[in-house]
């Protein structure tokens, strides 16, 4: 089983639909966590981070988390075909010093149809 | 937060050669970070570079392959030994951000070995 599960997709919804992102995880070590986007020939860009269990919201992006359940959700609302690209879940554990590298999933790719 | 240039960013090259990928940061960061993203796959952690000490790999990943260089706190580099085609991938370079928990990606490089 790997570490970080995500559905590659693709996924596509008609524009202006709520989009709801997912990731599990099976390592309880991981305390922080992240929501990427990438779009093709791109580099990673930071869109969400979160620590503790609830919501965080940033615009039309709302990063959800519940440690309890080892379950992530990113969701996006009034999507738009900008927001087409691929998503990537990603998360990292607590080691007390120093930064550590990330575990990503294997991102879904999202198609906002016009 | 922290930009990074990452060069070349494509290159084609024979099995057998060896490839140097360099990255730069425009300000000063403790740890860089080098993944790799294979078709289809998650970005995978390859090593964390530290100024002024060796580089640290993560399991699959060893300094014979993957030598990594990090003479000053705003460079790096990351040199794919020889290569086979199974090396074909993105390779990425990242660094952490602290005022925002994240991390930035360099676009990346794009290697295709025939």
């Amino acid at each position: 089983q790997k570490e970080v599960e995500q559905d590659p997709g693709p996924l596509s919804v008609p524009e202006g639909a709520i989009v709801s992102l997912n990731c599990t995880y099976s390592n309880s070590a991981f305390q922080y966590f992240m929501w990427y986007r990438q779009y093709s020939r791109k580099g990673p860009e930071l869109l969400m981070y979160t620590y503790s269990s609830g919501n965080k919201e940033d615009g039309r992006f709302t990063a959800q988390v519940d440690k309890s359940s080892k379950y992530i959700s990113l969701f996006i609302r009034d999507s738009q075909p900008s927001d087409s690209a691929t998503y990537l879940c990603a998360m990292r554990k607590y080691s007390g010093g120093g930064a550590d590298g990330l575990t990503f999933g294997k991102g879904t790719h999202l198609i906002i149809q016009p | 937060s922290a930009v990074i240039s990452q060069k070349p960013s494509r290159d084609i090259c024979q099995r057998g050669t060896s490839l140097t990928i360099q990255c730069q940061v425009d300000s000063q960061v403790t740890m860089m970070f080098w993944y790799r993203q294979q078709p289809g796959q998650s970005l995978t952690l390859i090593a964390t570079a530290n100024q002024g000490s060796e580089a640290t790999y993560e399991s699959g990943f060893v300094i014979d392959k993957f030598p990594i260089s990090r003479p000053n706190l705003t460079f790096s580099t990351l040199t794919v030994s020889n290569m086979s085609p199974e090396d074909s991938s993105i390779y990425l370079c990242s660094v952490e951000v602290p005022a925002n928990y994240g991390y930035t990606f360099g676009s990346g490089t794009r290697l295709t070995v025939v």
